[in-house]
């Protein structure tokens, strides 16, 4: 079936570092990819998204990354705040295009 | 502009008894797709979900469960005779239309089965 993957369950970083998250997904006619950010207690918080057509798409400190060919995406946070840290996931349209494939989520903690 | 609104944020049932958890999309939204995340796992798909008609119900269990999406009022799901392993959270996304693939969390409903 389609799977959404992320490589590390865990990253810490010092405040001022870069951050770079990476995900991997399973269905290579995926169109759409999205990240979302989830504090705790929360709903997932829409960060950035890109399509299958483009490979890099920048936000304000972030970017994602999408290499079709190995069928991996990255998000890249730079000078990470400690404001930053909570559960980060990728996700991916399913084949039918009618709903999102997440993956299990990575833990960024951030220290001063 | 208000978010997705999700009622209520947390709901005790025991065993047996039925759940019923509601969701406002965001103004403007005509889509409405349910997803559940048991504790440190991503969220998985159950139901997608347009003004009185359900597009893919591929992610929802056989029995127990249901959702709707009336013409007028918030969309709802439905889960009778609950189970322990309902506990989990409950999260409803909505989009603006078909081909707008960006999907707007609310902040979940949290299920806890006793």
């Amino acid at each position: 079936g389609e799977s959404v993957g992320l490589h590390l369950p865990t990253l810490s970083v010092q405040e001022g570092d870069n951050s770079i998250i990476n995900c991997a997904y399973s269905n290579s006619a995926s169109d759409y990819f999205i990240w979302y950010k989830q504090e705790s207690g929360k709903g997932p918080q829409f960060i950035i998204d890109i399509r299958s057509n483009m490979d890099k798409r920048q936000g304000q400190r972030v970017t994602v990354l999408l290499n079709k060919t190995v069928k991996h995406l990255s998000l890249q946070i730079a000078a990470t705040q400690p404001g930053d840290s909570a559960v980060y996931f990728c996700a991916a349209d399913n084949q039918a295009g009618t709903a999102l494939i997440f993956g299990k989520g990575t833990t960024l903690s951030v220290s001063s | 502009n208000a978010g997705v609104m999700q009622n209520p944020r947390h709901l005790v049932r025991r065993r047996g008894q039925e759940a019923r958890l509601r969701c406002s999309p965001m103004k403007g939204h005509s889509h409405v797709y349910w997803y559940r995340q048991l504790p440190e796992e991503g969220l998985k798909f159950m139901v997608y979900l347009q003004k009185e008609n359900i597009i893919d119900e591929s992610g929802m269990p056989k029995e127990r469960f249901s959702a709707e999406f009336p013409k007028e009022g918030p969309s709802i799901l439905r889960i009778q005779q609950v189970v322990r392993g309902d506990s989990a959270a409950y999260f409803c996304a909505s989009s603006p239309e078909q081909g707008q693939k960006t999907q707007y969390f609310g902040p979940g409903t949290r299920l806890l089965v006793l």
